[in-house]
């Protein structure tokens, strides 16, 4: 299909590691990428990892990209409250600018 | 660096009317994209240009939306005439190309009523 899907929800405790999920379709993309979007604003690009890499870390920014099942995830680690938003997960498609986002991941941090 | 500015950020505007949303992407950014978010439908790509030239408006919904970049600094996006179904945050993303990472705007809340 043409979806790139993930979950809709994760809630997590002050403290915890988040791990979000996604799969996407094409195995030609060149680049997968994670946005974060807090209400009232525009997305955010957190990181991309390029498709021939397996994992790639940036600060308590942890993904990890399995190519045979098209998964990706991101951790993050020691979640604070300030990480309450929502994560979309997004392939650029045919190598090119087209870009494909995901739903989003709503995610939820309790004190 | 400003990055990428839109305006108006609000806009209510009656069933009819001719709304205009303009974008100014980050400078030396070759890519420009535009974008509408609803509860219902998510994240959808309208129009992106590369180089002030449009490459692909499938996403447009219809003939009463219209998107130009006339020069490398400056897009509008047009909604002639415009309907309570087009009631959206509208956001505007540039691109350097690099690697295809997009850099969002703060987005134009759009209601028609």
């Amino acid at each position: 299909g043409e979806d790139v899907e993930q979950s809709l929800f994760l809630s997590v405790r002050e403290g915890d590691s988040s791990v979000i999920n996604c799969t996407y379709t094409d195995s030609s993309s060149t680049y997968l990428y994670w946005y974060k979007q807090e209400p009232g604003a525009g997305l955010q690009l957190l990181t991309y990892i390029f498709s021939n890499m397996d994992m790639k870390q940036d600060q308590r920014l942890t993904v990890l990209l399995n190519k045979k099942d098209k998964h990706l995830s991101l951790r993050i680690a020691d979640t604070q409250t300030g990480d309450s938003a929502i994560y979309f997960c997004a392939e650029s498609r045919g190598g090119g600018f087209k870009t494909i986002f995901g739903a989003g991941t709503r995610l939820f941090v309790k004190a | 660096d400003a990055g990428v500015i839109q305006s108006p950020r609000h806009e209510v505007t009656e069933m009819g009317q001719e709304v205009t949303l303009r974008c100014k992407p980050i400078s030396g950014h070759n890519s420009l994209f535009w974008y509408r978010q609803t509860m219902m439908r998510g994240l959808e790509l309208l129009i992106y240009f590369n180089n002030n030239v449009p490459i692909d408006d499938s996403g447009m919904p219809e003939d009463r939306f219209s998107a130009k970049m006339p020069n490398a600094s400056f897009s509008t996006l047009k909604i002639q005439p415009s309907e309570p179904r087009d009631s959206a945050v509208y956001f505007c993303a540039s691109s350097p190309g690099r690697s295809y990472e997009q850099y969002f705007g703060p987005g134009t809340r759009l209601t028609v009523t």
